[in-house]
């Protein structure tokens, strides 16, 4: 059983589209991430969430939203996609802060 | 910014030996965690050590914890082809994680 689920794992689209990535965990955590990862291999912090704190890293443009329908769901939205935004990004999810356990990926491809 | 930086980035080292990455970061922590990532995969847990704690040891890994020069080192012992893969660094502080950018180790068989 996959603990952490990520969908699509990969996604070619056209600058200026409106996207969104799906993330789900059965681990029952109650704290979720998302991490966009660059080409140099950095891992950056873009959310993390609990069902009573979003924190958001101050460097993530508003264009990017995670939407949270329920405690196991934690999906990114992204609007006006522009070719910066060219990486995989990863979802996690831990029990408090802890060990965070990571989804495989989407692999999104701005042209 | 990047809180934990690895070095070195890349390591080659033939199988059988043993390898050691050094992460260094620069604020105060609650915890420091390594993750291992295949290519093209997401990353796994490896292990934690806890801003108290100065050695910690899970198998074939030794980690240990120097708050004072704010650094921390991974040693994988009796390296295997399959132990290739990048390494990384994550610093927990209060409200921030953060994650290095990696070493990449390869054991050549």
């Amino acid at each position: 059983d996959t603990a952490v689920s990520q969908t699509p794992k990969y996604l070619v689209t056209q600058m200026g589209n409106d996207k969104s990535i799906k993330c789900e965990q059965n681990l029952g955590h109650d704290t979720m991430y998302w991490y966009k990862q660059d080409s140099k291999k950095f891992l950056k912090i873009m959310f993390s969430y609990n069902n009573k704190e979003l924190i958001i890293n101050e460097t993530v443009p508003n264009r990017f939203s995670p939407k949270s329908p329920d405690k196991a769901h934690l999906n990114l939205h992204i609007n006006s996609l522009e070719l910066g935004d060219s990486a995989v990004y990863f979802c996690a999810s831990s029990p408090g802060r802890q060990t965070q356990y990571f989804g495989p990926g989407t692999r999104l491809l701005v042209l | 910014s990047q809180q934990g930086e690895e070095d070195p980035q890349a390591l080659s080292i033939q199988e059988g030996e043993n390898a050691t990455m050094n992460c260094s970061y620069k604020t105060s922590i609650n915890n420091l965690q390594w993750y291992r990532q295949n290519s093209g995969r997401g990353l796994v847990h490896l292990i934690l050590i806890r801003s108290n704690e100065r050695e910690k040891h899970s198998g074939r890994l030794r980690v240990t914890l120097d708050t004072s020069k704010k650094s921390s080192s991974l040693l994988i012992t009796a390296s295997r082809a399959a132990d290739t893969a990048s390494y990384f660094c994550a610093t927990d502080a209060t409200n921030d994680m953060r994650f290095g950018a990696g070493t990449r180790l390869t054991v050549k068989p």
